[in-house]
């Protein structure tokens, strides 16, 4: 167990429709990264939040955005999904300075 | 930009047999690289990381990973597999600003019994 605890497990959804993943870090973590788990495009660096801003953009999608709020946990919205959005969505936190990311268990995405 | 190759898809050794995995980088600077596995249904385990210094790693499950700076690579080697051991193992390379991690495509890893 890496103490990092993302929400749901599992989420089936239709095309179109809007998404909330969670993610709370490990007790002390500041930064919260997001990775997403595909079949054709392997696992991709989505955003990173460190203690509340945006530190860094990867390959996200302008139908997807992310937050960490207050109390450093995170959630990544997805919008307007497609068929192709389907994958594995992981979090993964850090200390910061740190650069040994923990993941979660991830959170499995159905569009259907 | 930086990127991460591990050239074998899948790969099936027998129990007890030795593992080598093989992950070859590129990347401007010294990079900072690590090895995670993915068991079924599972997320991502560290396995080891290399930051600077020794460059024969040791890590965890008794894998070790060796830093060849002129081969660009940083392969993971297990003496003797498990059949535990059968799961899915990226390698990654840090930018070296504490954010975000590029991935290989993975190497499925089967174990004989």
């Amino acid at each position: 167990d890496s103490g990092v605890t993302q929400t749901p497990k599992h989420l089936i959804t239709a095309t179109g429709q809007r998404v909330t993943l969670r993610c709370s870090p490990r007790s002390g973590d500041l930064s919260v990264y997001w990775y997403q788990q595909s079949l054709d495009q392997g696992l991709q660096f989505l955003i990173q939040y460190y203690n509340g801003e945006e530190r860094a953009k990867g390959n996200i999608l302008e139908r997807f955005s992310a937050q960490q709020f207050p109390d450093l946990h995170s959630e990544l919205n997805l919008s307007s999904l497609e068929l192709g959005d389907s994958a594995l969505y992981f979090c993964a936190s850090s200390q910061g300075a740190d650069n040994e990311q923990f993941f979660g268990p991830g959170t499995r995405l159905t569009v259907l | 930009a930086q990127s991460v190759t591990q050239p074998d898809i899948h790969i099936t050794v027998s129990e007890g047999a030795s593992l080598e995995l093989r992950c070859n980088y590129s990347y401007g600077a010294t990079p900072y690289l690590f090895w995670y596995v993915q068991s079924p249904g599972q997320g991502l385990q560290l396995l080891l990381k290399y930051f600077s210094g020794d460059t024969l790693v040791q890590g965890i499950k008794g894998f070790e990973a060796e830093f060849k700076r002129s081969q660009s690579s940083f392969n993971l080697r297990k003496p003797s597999v498990h059949w535990s051991d059968a799961a899915e193992y990226f390698c990654a390379v840090d930018n070296n600003a504490g954010n975000m991690l590029t991935f290989g495509g993975g190497t499925r890893l089967m174990v004989k019994p």
